[in-house]
């Protein structure tokens, strides 16, 4: 079945440590999008890629950084300069024309400790 | 800007009622609106996609509306059952920039 697999489901950061939390989807969708929910705010858009090898800030993206060097692989570097990166995180994709709507994984859990 | 309000925040009923929850945006230039469900600790699972040329879109008890020119969704759910219970997310795609902006989800409790 296709669908968008996010890895790992738990992760814990240290203080000062950049972390790598990894989004690959197999529905041959061209875009991909990173959102973090925290409670009471809803999801905040991070990151988004149209295209291969292209991508841009979303409205949260400070402490953050990603790639696309594969259509199918969105991973989310969440850096030392994330000053608050305890978080739910959340990655998307769909299809280049939004007449078929977002897909959703099943997200990555990042605490600091 | 985009500002999508969902209300109310939260909702208990007892089951086997008929309920709606409510969905509004500040710009009608919208290509989509989307309706998903969130359980605790996990991802989004899409309901219905409504596209901007459609009034309502419909899947098994689920029947989602959309008016545009007021600004404003409505989820009506049939007969709720308790496993139900979850939080409702709409997002509408902005036209242009082919992004989803959320509201912040009303929490449905389905009491036994």
């Amino acid at each position: 079945d296709g669908g968008i697999t996010q890895s790992p489901k738990y992760l814990f950061r240290k203080e000062g440590q950049n972390v790598t939390l990894s989004c690959e989807q197999n529905l041959n969708h061209d875009a991909m999008y990173w959102y973090r929910q925290d409670p009471g705010q809803g999801l905040r858009l991070i990151y988004y890629s149209q295209i291969v090898n292209d991508f841009q800030k979303g409205d949260i993206a400070e402490g953050y950084s990603v790639s696309r060097e594969k259509k199918e692989s969105f991973p989310l570097t969440v850096t030392s300069a994330q000053k608050n990166p305890t978080a739910f995180y959340l990655c998307a994709s769909s299809l280049d024309s939004p007449n078929y709507g977002y897909t959703f994984g099943s997200g990555t859990r990042l605490t600091v400790v | 800007k985009q500002e999508v309000t969902q209300i109310p925040a939260a909702l208990s009923v007892p089951e086997g009622e008929n309920l709606v929850l409510n969905c509004s945006f500040t710009d009608s230039a919208i290509y989509n609106l989307q309706w998903f469900r969130q359980d605790p600790g996990k991802g989004l699972t899409s309901l219905l996609l409504i596209q901007s040329s459609q009034r309502e879109q419909t899947s098994g008890r689920l029947n989602a509306s959309l008016d545009k020119s007021s600004g404003r969704s409505t989820l009506y759910i049939a007969a709720s059952q308790p496993g139900d219970s979850a939080t409702y997310l709409c997002a509408v795609i902005i036209q242009g920039a082919q992004k989803l902006v959320f509201g912040q989800g009303t929490r449905l409790t389905i009491n036994p």
